[in-house]
């Protein structure tokens, strides 16, 4: 079945540590985007690709990079420098790079910072 | 500055209730807005899509509606069931530099149908 496949579900990270997260989709879509969810809040952008080798900051970004190699992959690194990484990390994709249509999600990673 | 907000933040209803969720957006030059479900823990799915040329949209017992002039959004669940538990979340897509369409995301309406 197509879809977008996040990893790990849940990471635990010590203070001072970066972690990548991993997303990967097989429905051919261009464009993709890294959302943070914290509790009570609406989604807000991190990042975003439009195409392969290309990527733009979104609301958030600082404290966090990616990386945009090949069409399927969209891989968060979050660094030590973000300040306040507890959340719910969440990866979608579009069909095309403007955005247009449905945005497809997938199932989530939970970091928590001990 | 676009911004989504929803009302209720959360609903208990007993089964078999229409309801409705409301989405209010304060900037009308918007390109579609989506409905998603969301369960506890999980990821989005989304529920439906209107464009900004649409009045509305139906699927199955969902039927939601689209007034930019006013700036509101609604989401009309027919004969409510306990599956229909969840956060639903309204995002209004807005043309930002770059020819990209990005989403604005309200906080969600927490809905419990109990039995």
């Amino acid at each position: 079945d197509g879809g977008i496949t996040q990893s790990p579900k849940y990471l635990f990270r010590k203070e001072g540590q970066n972690v990548t997260l991993s997303c990967e989709q097989n429905l051919n879509h261009d464009a993709m985007y890294w959302y943070r969810q914290d509790p009570g809040q609406g989604l807000r952008l991190i990042y975003y690709s439009q195409i392969v080798n290309d990527f733009q900051k979104g609301d958030i970004a600082e404290g966090y990079s990616v990386s945009r190699e090949k069409k399927e992959s969209f891989p968060l690194t979050v660094t030590s420098a973000q300040k306040n990484p507890t959340a719910f990390y969440l990866c979608a994709s579009s069909i095309d790079r403007r955005n247009t249509g449905e945005l497809f999600f997938g199932e989530g990673s939970r970091l928590t910072v001990l | 500055k676009q911004e989504v907000t929803q009302i209720p933040a959360a609903l208990s209803v007993p089964e078999g209730e229409n309801l409705v969720l409301n989405c209010s957006f304060t900037d009308s030059a918007i390109y579609n807005l989506q409905w998603f479900r969301q369960d506890p823990g999980k990821g989005l799915t989304s529920l439906l899509l209107i464009q900004s040329s649409q009045r509305e949209q139906t699927s199955g017992r969902l039927n939601a509606s689209l007034d930019k002039s006013s700036g509101r959004s609604t989401l009309y669940i027919a004969a409510s069931q306990p599956g229909d538990s969840a956060t639903y979340l309204c995002a209004v897509g807005a043309w930002v530099s770059g020819g990209y369409n990005k989403l604005i995301f309200g906080a969600g309406t927490r809905l419990a149908v109990h039995p």
